[in-house]
């Protein structure tokens, strides 16, 4: 049984540009969540997806944008890169309670 | 929102202790949940306690939600407990605030 699946695992990208981020939920998930989670601090959530709703968003910026698709596959969007985007993208799921993460996608901008 | 305050901020022990990590919150959660963070950044899910006692293991958590925090044991502690340890709470399911974190060291 997969777990939660993210790609790409590192970027780089130049500020200004569009990055997208794809997170695979654990099998018999439906409900995705996004965080981002700055060096030396712990994860901030960004918003959360439900039968390709956005069901709930945290205090980030309209350049964060995702989507929901009908296998519950979830992308994050980032337009506009600025250097404080830089940070490490979690991507969780959870059919219940019990909140399971990927891996990550490690975000520079230069 | 939700304001979570773990201590100690940093935590170093000689393999085979005990320790307790902590974490306050500024309100009511009815989500509470504790991970581990690995080096490579993948957050584990240690427990799901919004209330109560469990255990697994080396591991133990305790929430007393009533006074609005929540505690993790580790015993007879291993090189590789070495991580960060957080705790995030909800006041429902859609969104976790997380702690600063625990950074615990063991030390062979």
């Amino acid at each position: 049984d997969a777990g939660v699946t993210q790609s790409p695992t590192h970027l780089i990208k130049t500020r200004g540009q569009q990055v997208t981020l794809r997170c695979s939920p654990k099998s018999g998930h439906d409900t995705v969540s996004w965080y981002q989670q700055a060096l030396g601090q712990g994860p901030q959530f960004i918003f959360q997806y439900y039968e390709e709703e956005e069901r709930q968003r945290g205090n980030f910026p309209d350049r964060f944008s995702g989507h929901q698709f009908p296998n519950y596959s979830s992308e994050l969007n980032v337009n506009a890169l600025l250097l404080g985007d830089s940070a490490l993208y979690l991507c969780a799921s959870n059919r219940g309670n019990t909140i399971y993460f990927g891996e990550g996608s490690w975000l520079t901008v230069v | 929102g939700i304001q979570v305050e773990q201590s100690p901020p940093d935590l170093i022990l000689q393999e085979g202790a005990n320790s307790t990590l902590r974490c306050n919150f500024s309100d009511s959660v009815n989500n509470l949940q504790w991970f581990h963070q690995n080096p490579w950044g993948q957050l584990i899910n240690l427990f799901y306690i919004p209330s109560g006692t469990k255990q697994n293991g080396r591991l133990s958590a305790t929430t007393v939600a009533t006074e609005r925090y929540s505690l993790l044991y580790i015993s007879s502690s291993q090189t590789t407990d070495s991580g960060v340890y957080f705790c995030a709470g909800g006041s429902n399911d859609y969104k976790l605030s997380f702690g600063a974190g625990t950074t615990v060291t063991v030390r062979a």
